[in-house]
């Protein structure tokens, strides 16, 4: 079935610096791919969708300077939290569709990330 | 706007037994309906989906969930069950529309006594 890398798996970094996290389609083209932010024990909150060559679209609330979104081809697209902070920690997902909604959506693993 | 609403934020049983996971949706016209699992600091795993056809739907792992249009739910169910569903479940919907936004109800926690 469809597979989804997303790297790294875990980070911590210092606050006022930038981490990049990259989320790969392995064995499928993503039109479209997706950003999740969870907070422990909760939901999945939607940060943004990307569209292959096209600017993300994000969500209601969701800073676009500090949240980067580059969906440079049909099998990789990456977030930078720039200038984290540690209000930024958290646990992000990202989730790659195929051509139709029908196709379904296939999960990466997550990204822990931890400002320090 | 579309919504899903998971009742219940946790639940206990007992291993063997059955078990049934709520799940109502707000959408106006039929939705693509959703359940994932997620075990702790990991990824999601589409147990199964709902996009037409058949309102009982069998998944994986020997979980299945039917579409209930007058009640506006898809509930999640497992006859017996083990002691590894121990885990989040959650319930989504997406609308047939171009967006594809897939959005997720609260999550219940599933855990399994011995």
């Amino acid at each position: 079935g469809a597979v989804v890398s997303q790297h790294p798996s875990r980070v911590i970094c210092k606050s006022g610096t930038s981490v990049k996290i990259e989320c790969r389609s392995l064995d499928f083209q993503a039109t479209t791919m997706f950003w999740y932010r969870q907070f422990p024990k909760q939901s999945l909150m939607l940060m943004a969708t990307s569209n292959e060559g096209s600017k993300a679209t994000y969500e209601q609330g969701v800073e676009k300077d500090k949240f980067l979104i580059n969906h440079a081809s049909l099998t990789l697209s990456t977030l930078t939290v720039t200038s984290a902070h540690p209000e930024d920690s958290s646990f992000y997902i990202c989730s790659a569709r195929e051509w139709t909604l029908q196709d379904g959506y296939t999960f990466g693993s997550g990204t822990r990330l931890t400002v320090v | 706007a579309q919504s899903v609403t998971q009742p219940d934020i946790h639940i206990t049983v007992s291993e063997g037994a059955s078990l049934e996971l709520r799940c109502n949706y707000s959408y106006g016209a039929t939705p693509y309906l959703f359940w994932y699992v997620q075990s702790p600091g990991q990824g999601l795993q589409l147990l199964l989906k709902y996009f037409s056809g058949d309102t009982l739907v069998q998944g994986i792992k020997g979980f299945e969930a039917e579409f209930k249009r007058s009640q506006s739910s898809f509930n999640l169910r497992k006859p017996s069950v083990h002691w590894s569903d121990a885990a989040e479940y959650f319930c989504a919907v997406v609308g047939s529309s171009n967006t594809g936004k897939l959005i997720f109800g609260q999550g219940t926690t599933l855990q399994v006594k011995p």
